[in-house]
């Protein structure tokens, strides 16, 4: 079992371009999410999928958008790029059937924009 | 509402000895609480979680953490530090309704002196 998967691991981004950060489990979970993690702010919330078809905002949603392609896959876009979307992205997934059920998380993506 | 708050983000110990991560919880309902722990250039990986079912929690590597009601708090410690310690450290706590939805502290790194 891979896990969680994120593709790309680096990228490079000028101001107004646009990318999709992709994320695959295989452990059968219901729930996926997206975070961002900066400096001294711990991980944010950007958005989730409490299962297939459905998405929801989180904590930092302005500037992306977000895609539940099937159970396995739920994908994070960036329209029009900004410098403050510079971060390392993480992808994690759970099951939901029961509370308190930990969270997997992928390896990360780290974005810079210039 | 929930939220925790992780007391120092920079923790430095002596091969050897004891290691003491401060986690104070705010939450409206029993909480669920989790430690995570992130290498460099790693997603974050479960330590171990409190679900009410026993107040003193033993997790990987050696760590532990005790639920105080009273106090609010989920220290996570370890006897003796070990160099391979060294990393990031985060403390989360989740909400008892259906969707699992996890607030995470803003990290403390553990470094390990020889």
């Amino acid at each position: 079992n891979a896990g969680v998967t994120q593709t790309p691991k680096f990228q490079v981004l000028k101001t107004g371009q646009s990318m999709t950060l992709q994320c695959a489990q295989d452990m059968n979970h219901n729930s996926m999410y997206w975070y961002r993690q900066d400096p001294g702010m711990g991980l944010r919330l950007i958005y989730y999928s409490a299962s297939e078809g459905t998405t929801d905002k989180g904590e930092v949603p302005n500037g992306y958008n977000v895609s539940r392609l099937n159970k396995r896959e739920f994908s994070l876009r960036l329209e029009s790029a900004a410098p403050s979307q510079t971060s390392v992205y993480f992808c994690a997934s759970s099951q939901m059937d029961r509370v308190g059920n930990e969270q997997f998380f992928g390896p990360g993506t780290r974005l810079t924009v210039l | 509402a929930q939220s925790v708050t992780q007391l120092g983000s920079h923790v430095s110990v002596s091969e050897g000895a004891l290691v003491l991560l401060r986690c104070n919880y705010s939450s409206s309902v029993p909480p669920y609480l989790f430690w995570y722990v992130q290498y460099p250039n790693q997603g974050l990986q479960l330590l171990l979680k409190y679900t009410s079912a026993a107040t003193l929690v033993k997790g990987i590597n050696g760590f532990e953490a005790e639920f105080k009601k009273s106090e609010t708090s989920f220290h996570l410690t370890k006897p003796s530090a070990h160099m391979s310690d060294a990393a990031e450290y985060f403390c989360a706590v989740s909400n008892s309704g259906g969707y699992q939805k996890v607030t995470f502290g803003i990290g403390t790194k553990l470094q390990v002196i020889p």
